[in-house]
C-alpha cells in the first residue's frame, strides 16, 4: 500500500541554517503530496502541497519539489527561524491521506 | 481553506469514564475524519465520517469504543468511551477539502486519563 518515509529526527539547528528535512513516498498511482506543520500545542497546518511530477511547493520561504523519478517530496528552507520550531510531517493522499512519522525541528537563536 | 473548531482542547479524565469531541466546521463538507495521535507518534486514522450514514472504522478501532456522530455537514462528534490511560492522545477531526486530495485540521484535543 501507500506509505510516506520520512527522515529521522529530531534536528536542531542555529537560526538562519538551512533545512532540509528528506521525504520518500511509495504509491502505486498519481498522488498528491503535502507537507504539514504541527506547532507545540497545536493542531495540524497545512504547510505546502503538489499535484503532480515537477510542482513545487511553497509557503512561508518552505520549498518542496515534487520528484516522480526518486519519489521524493524533500522539503527544504534557505534560513531558519526560532519560530519555525515545530513538527512537520509529509504526507500524501490517493485514496486515503497516509502521513509519514514526523520530524521534529528545533531552532536555537 | 475550511476553518475547524474543535472543543474541548483538552482534559483530564478519570478511568472508565467517557468523553465526547466535537468538531464544527464553517462550510458544508462531504467527508470529516477522526485521527488518534499518541505522544510522540504521527496520526493513525480512526473513522471517516460521511453525512448520513455509518462511520467507516480502521482496522483496530471499533463503534462501541469510538463512537461517532454525523448529524449533518458541518458538525461531527467522537466519543472515547470506559476510557483507560492506554486512551491517552491527541485527538484530531479533519475535513476534506474542495480538492479532495487536501485535508485541514483541528487545533486537536488532548485527553489524559488517569
Amino acid at each position: 500500500g501507500d506509505s510516506v518515509t520520512q527522515m529521522e529526527g529530531p534536528v536542531t539547528l542555529s537560526e538562519e541554517a538551512f533545512l532540509t528535512i528528506n521525504c520518500t513516498y511509495t504509491a502505486t498511482g498519481y498522488p498528491s503530496l503535502f507537507w504539514y506543520v504541527q506547532y507545540p500545542g497545536e493542531g495540524l497546518q497545512l504547510l505546502l502541497k503538489a499535484t503532480k511530477a515537477d510542482d513545487k511547493g511553497s509557503n512561508k520561504g518552505f520549498e518542496a519539489t515534487y520528484r516522480k523519478e526518486t519519489t521524493s517530496f524533500h522539503l527544504e528552507k534557505g534560513s531558519v527561524q526560532v519560530s519555525d520550531s515545530a513538527v512537520y510531517f509529509c504526507a500524501l493522499s490517493e485514496y486515503d491521506m497516509r502521513f509519514g512519522a514526523g520530524t521534529r525541528l528545533t531552532v536555537k537563536p | 481553506s475550511a476553518v475547524i473548531s474543535q472543543k474541548p482542547s483538552r482534559d483530564i479524565c478519570q478511568r472508565g469514564t467517557s468523553l465526547t469531541i466535537q468538531c464544527q466546521v464553517d462550510s458544508q463538507v462531504t467527508m470529516m475524519f477522526w485521527y488518534r495521535q499518541q505522544p510522540g507518534q504521527s496520526l493513525t486514522l480512526i473513522a471517516t465520517a460521511n453525512q448520513g450514514s455509518e462511520a467507516t472504522y480502521e482496522s483496530g478501532f471499533v463503534i462501541d469504543k469510538f463512537p461517532i456522530s454525523r448529524p449533518n455537514l458541518t458538525f461531527s462528534t467522537l466519543t472515547v468511551s470506559n476510557m483507560s490511560p492506554e486512551d491517552s492522545s491527541i485527538y484530531l477531526c479533519s475535513c476534506q477539502g474542495e480538492s479532495k486530495n487536501i485535508q485541514y485540521f483541528g487545533a486537536g484535543t488532548r485527553l489524559s486519563v488517569l
